[in-house]
């Protein structure tokens, strides 16, 4: 156990929907990262926040978004839902030197 | 961020020491050079992280050359549960960028 929690776990959804992905980071820890990973590829890294702001975007498209709260849990939001944003989301918060993942949340568009 | 090279996979039997070697060319002085464990539909476990010369903890030992452009990863007595994607990562602590990684197939 990472310590990293994400919900749901599971999400199945319709295209042109919208969803919120949740994510609480270990105790202690300020930044939150978002993956996501298609199947059989790599991690894309979507975002990063620091205690509450933006530090670092990768490859999030216009349609996704998130934010991270006072008590730094933090939330992505995905609309306008296209087939191609199935795949598992991943959301990591860092200690000193290595980043803790979550268990993830497996996104299903019909 | 650097850009790492690593094989797309590779086959190991039970017992057998297994290295992956990464490529980073253009790294960075104040880049670290950080290995993950990915098992399918899990997300990544670190496994090791060094910056030069040699580290090893109760997993692995991660081996890197004067010059920094390159770093191994070194498996000892692999097992079946070692079957998984690695992936090699290069750049400041809080700014690490997963490439396609490797994956090693553990056959008994």
């Amino acid at each position: 156990d990472s310590g990293v929690t994400q919900t749901p776990k599971h999400l199945i959804t319709a295209t042109g929907q919208r969803v919120t992905l949740r994510c609480s980071p270990r105790s202690g820890d300020l930044s939150v990262y978002w993956y996501q990973q298609s199947l059989d590829q790599g991690l894309q890294f979507l975002i990063q926040y620091y205690n509450g702001e933006e530090r670092a975007k990768g490859n999030i498209l216009e349609r996704f978004s998130a934010q991270q709260f006072p008590d730094l849990h933090s939330e992505l939001n995905l609309s306008s839902l296209e087939l191609g944003d199935s795949a598992l989301y991943f959301c990591a918060s860092s200690g000193v030197n290595e980043q803790f993942f979550g268990p993830g949340t497996r996104l299903t568009v019909l | 961020l650097a850009k790492t090279t690593q094989p797309i996979s590779m086959d190991s039997y039970e017992g057998q020491e297994v290295n992956i070697t990464c490529s980073h060319n253009n790294i960075a002085t104040n880049d670290y050079i950080t290995w993950y464990q990915q098992f399918p539909s899990q997300g990544p476990r670190f496994i090791i992280q060094g910056y030069k010369t040699k580290v090893t903890n109760e997993v692995a030992s991660l081996f890197i050359p004067a010059d920094r452009k390159s770093s191994t990863l070194s498996l000892p007595r692999v097992s079946l549960s070692d079957t998984a994607v690695y992936y090699c990562l290069v750049g400041p602590l809080d700014m690490l960028t997963f490439g396609g990684g490797t994956r090693l197939m553990v056959k008994p």
